[in-house]
């Protein structure tokens, strides 16, 4: 069974300090993952996927993650913060068997400290 | 562009009153999802839909239901709302391997 935990609810930086959100996965088959961003009252928007191509994504605004697949992990970074990056960031998997199910982690908050 | 839109942003009704969610894609898409999100649980899957009339029960689908008779919409139906149905729900259409969202309706039951 896919599941997904997001170390740290709430995240602050200074804005240009580097950004590190933490998320791990577990799935039974290689999976498909997610970064999806969330700005306060609007749904949910992707940033970036990694679908079993480069191990290094590149997303919008900036933002990037890895997949390390020893590691079972998906961090997103983002060299250096700005005040719009405030938001919520989640991180979800999909296993790649075409399964119709994402699983979504907890979430993370991210604060930008002026 | 891509878009889904839903029928309320916000939304307040009254223990035991039927509500009706609406969710609309215009992308041609065959699967549907509905989930509500709450804080610190993250997104929760309550019912997906993979074709006209066709739907299948996510995680969490105690209390609620859906109808999908055109492709383009999926109604969330709460048939007796209660209180801890109190939520913000996402709608989201799939194409391939992403998921495109609603705005969400943020959800009162008093």
């Amino acid at each position: 069974a896919q599941s997904v935990t997001q170390l740290g609810s709430h995240v602050s930086v200074s804005e240009g300090a580097l950004v590190l959100l933490r998320c791990n996965y577990s799935s039974s088959v290689p999976p498909y993952l997610f970064w999806y961003v969330q700005y306060p009252n609007q749904g949910l928007q992707l940033l970036l996927k990694y679908t079993s191509a480069a191990t290094l994504v590149k997303g919008i605004n900036g933002f990037e993650a890895e997949f390390k697949k020893s590691e079972t992990s998906f961090h997103l970074t983002k060299p250096s913060a700005h005040m719009s990056d405030a938001a919520e960031y989640f991180c979800a998997v999909n296993e790649n068997n075409y399964g119709q199910n994402f699983v979504f982690g907890p979430g993370t908050r991210l604060s930008v400290l002026p | 562009d891509v878009k889904v839109t839903q029928s309320s942003r916000y939304l307040v009704k009254r223990t035991g009153e039927k509500v009706f969610l609406e969710c609309v894609q215009d992308m041609d898409h065959e699967n549907m999802f509905w989930y509500r999100q709450d804080p610190g649980l993250g997104l929760r899957l309550i019912y997906f839909s993979y074709d006209v009339k066709m739907k299948e029960k996510g995680d969490i689908p105690e209390g609620y239901s859906v109808s999908r008779e055109k492709k383009e919409r999926f109604s969330l139906i709460l048939e007796s709302a209660s209180t801890n149905q109190t939520s913000m729900y996402l709608c989201a259409s799939r194409r391939s391997r992403e998921q495109f969202f609603g705005p969400g309706t943020r959800l009162t039951v008093l």
